[in-house]
């Protein structure tokens, strides 16, 4: 498995609590992104990175912000968590940019 | 922006059979078709993937075919096995954005 890890990988929360989850690699990748999964939904693009403080959105990125300010890492915040906003979060990267995506393990969260 | 339909949502299977999966999209500058497969709690992999200027891609029980004119591409697995089942996604990229069917959890009956 490609060196990614996630965390934290389970975190149950209220609603309007601010959350962040992290992203490491030691692939040493350019591209970065962050993925949810919803049942029925399949996996949609939040925020994606193709370098140190370059970032940009997604399909879904209202309520999402994030953060590269090195390669290895990628951070996901919810400023205000909202019950919608409940679901299995991951973390990819890929070494070009139509290429193999490598996931992580991901990262459940709950929303109350 | 891409739209990807992915059908059937569910499909059980007997061990041996084959099993197909189709998705249709609706971006015509879509170039990239890859499929990844999601085990029960795993992490989603990628098992196959073709580009615009190949119509087919065979990988030893798994293959994938693509018709740019309809706009669909299919997964096709044949001798299906226990192992096999699991979640598959098909996914399409145009521009920057790789977008996502919805899935199709495959079930293979021993």
């Amino acid at each position: 498995d490609a060196g990614i890890t996630q965390s934290p990988r389970h975190k149950v929360t209220e609603t309007g609590t601010p959350v962040t989850l992290r992203c490491h690699q030691t692939e040493n990748h350019r591209y970065m992104y962050w993925y949810r999964q919803d049942p029925g939904h399949g996996l949609r693009l939040i925020h994606y990175s193709y370098g140190v403080k370059d970032t940009d959105k997604g399909e879904v990125s209202d309520g999402y912000s994030v953060s590269r300010s090195k390669t290895e890492d990628f951070l996901l915040t919810l400023e205000s968590a909202t019950s919608s906003q409940t679901s299995v979060y991951f973390c990819a990267i890929s070494e070009a940019f139509t290429g193999e995506l490598f996931f992580g393990e991901g990262s459940r969260l709950t929303v109350l | 922006g891409e739209n990807v339909e992915q059908h059937p949502s569910t499909l059980s299977v007997q061990e041996g059979d084959s099993a197909v999966i189709k998705c249709t999209y609706s971006d015509s500058a879509s170039n990239y078709f890859p499929w990844y497969k999601q085990e029960l709690g795993k992490r989603p992999q990628l098992i196959i993937d073709i580009r615009s200027n190949v119509g087919e891609k065979k990988d030893q029980r798994i293959a994938v075919t693509l018709n740019k004119t309809a706009k669909h591409f299919s997964l096709h697995i044949t001798e299906t096995q226990p192992e096999d089942s699991a979640v598959y996604f098909c996914a399409a990229k145009a521009g920057n954005m790789l977008t996502f069917g919805g899935g199709t959890r495959l079930m293979v009956k021993p």
